[in-house]
């Protein structure tokens, strides 16, 4: 079955760094993946989209890599800010609008 | 912005009760969705809907059931309430095929006692 895999435990990073959140799927060839942010007690807020056919993708401090052989995305915030703490969602989805979500890994931004 | 509001933030109901929750948004969006979230695991697909009066079950329909008579509403309705599902509800719309991204609701936090 399909499988989204993304850190368990809480990423703890350094303000000013980057941070970079991993996210492997099996089993499943999306046609794009999206990331969300996650504060505790909301609903996720979309933060970036990236196709199969896209390497790299930027927003701001944001930098989101696909590479589809290695089954893979990864999530960098660059210059990283305590209020970057939350938890990050990845969602790999397919042509039927359809998002299969990992658990989430949890960013703790520390001053 | 989008908004997709939510009626309650927390609600807390007997076993047994029947439950509705309401989600409405406000863009024109045909896509509606209903997620539930448990610690540990990504959202899980209840029901979704791409148009008013059809439904689409997800993958733990069990024991819920929607209604969507109209484009901006969507309710999820749970028959008999019970304690596992306790969580957390969230209700999503997507315009087209969402490779703009969701827009969630704030969430239900629906404890079954």
């Amino acid at each position: 079955s399909q499988k989204i895999e993304q850190n368990s435990e809480a990423l703890n990073i350094q303000e000013g760094k980057t941070a970079t959140l991993t996210c492997n799927y099996t089993n499943y060839s999306p046609a794009y993946l999206q990331w969300y942010r996650q504060d505790p007690g909301r609903g996720p807020v979309f933060l970036l989209l990236i196709r199969e056919n896209e390497k790299e993708k930027r927003k701001e401090r944001l930098k989101v890599t696909f590479d589809t052989t290695l089954k893979q995305s990864l999530f960098h915030i660059t210059a990283s800010q305590p209020a970057d703490s939350a938890t990050y969602l990845c969602a790999p989805g397919g042509s039927n609008y359809q998002l299969i979500w990992g658990a989430g890994t949890k960013l703790i931004i520390k001053p | 912005d989008v908004k997709v509001t939510q009626s309650s933030r927390y609600l807390v109901k007997r076993t047994g009760e029947k439950v509705f929750l309401e989600c409405v948004q406000d863009m024109d969006h045909e896509n509606m969705f209903w997620y539930r979230q448990d610690p540990g695991l990504g959202l899980r697909l209840i029901y979704f809907s791409y148009d008013v009066k059809m439904k689409e079950k997800g993958d733990i329909p069990e024991g819920y059931s929607v209604s969507r008579e109209k484009k901006e509403r969507f309710s999820l309705i749970l028959e008999s309430a019970s304690t596992n599902q306790t969580s957390m509800y969230l209700c999503a719309s997507i315009w087209g095929r969402g490779d703009y991204g969701y827009t969630f609701g704030s969430g239900t936090r629906l404890t079954v006692v």
